[in-house]
């Protein structure tokens, strides 16, 4: 079963422009990931954001993390055609330090150059 | 260093047929994990090891799904009686174990594309 819904299901942009995306869940986290997927490289984890976290950055990635709507945001800013992929958010299964993962149906995301 | 490697890259059987699938997890990463992933879907869980146990494998959808990692590295992914519902790409990943509050990243395998015919 799929623990989070992405939305949108698809996103073009031109580059340069920023990208969101949203992320919905159903039930108590330890933290939530995100996770992008490309031909080239797979599937490559690029934050972790804990639940007593609001905001998290790194480099040009922002998240945000709303506990009581069950909801997170990735925004990707400055996007480049490399940012083509799709984009998951991922839930630990029990919280522990390993744990399987919960995904949900992700984003696909296109750069327009 | 190496990273998580699968083989084979591609497996077409048949249906009915027995498949295996192979996964390496980077040296000294004592958590091993499967996935399978469907066409347009996210990926799905199906079993978590540390070490040699298996920790968590409430993801596997029936018992004709199976895997084992009897020394605690390489673990191989078991399919018997394949059905053409089983086609999926087939992610391993692996992390390091550390205990407490310590979320430990996960890295993945290319997968194994699994067609049954």
């Amino acid at each position: 079963s799929q623990q989070g819904e992405e939305d949108p299901q698809a996103l073009s942009i031109q580059e340069g422009e920023n990208a969101t995306m949203n992320c919905s869940y159903k039930t108590s986290i330890n933290n939530l990931q995100w996770y992008r997927q490309n031909s080239g490289r797979g599937l490559v984890h690029l934050i972790l954001i804990r639940s007593n976290e609001r905001e998290k950055h790194s480099g040009r990635l922002r998240v945000t993390l709303d506990t009581s709507k069950k909801s997170s945001s990735l925004l990707i800013t400055a996007s480049r055609a490399a940012d083509t992929a799709s984009y998951f958010c991922a839930t630990g299964n029990s919280g522990g330090g390993a744990d399987g993962l919960t995904f949900g149906k992700g984003t696909h995301l296109i750069i327009q150059p | 260093g190496a990273g998580v490697s699968q083989t084979p890259s591609n497996k077409v059987t048949e249906k009915g047929k027995y498949v295996e699938l192979r996964c390496d997890p980077i040296s000294g990463h004592t958590a091993l994990y499967w996935y399978r992933q469907s066409l347009g879907q996210g990926p799905e869980f199906l079993i978590y090891f540390q070490g040699t146990g298996a920790a968590d494998d409430s993801g596997l959808p029936n018992d004709r799904f199976f895997a084992v990692r009897p020394e605690g590295s390489v673990s191989t992914l078991k399919i018997q009686r394949t059905e053409r519902g089983d086609s999926a790409v087939y992610l391993c990943a692996s992390s390091l174990a550390l205990t407490g509050d310590s979320y430990n990243e996960q890295f993945f395998g290319p997968g194994t594309r699994l067609t049954v015919l």
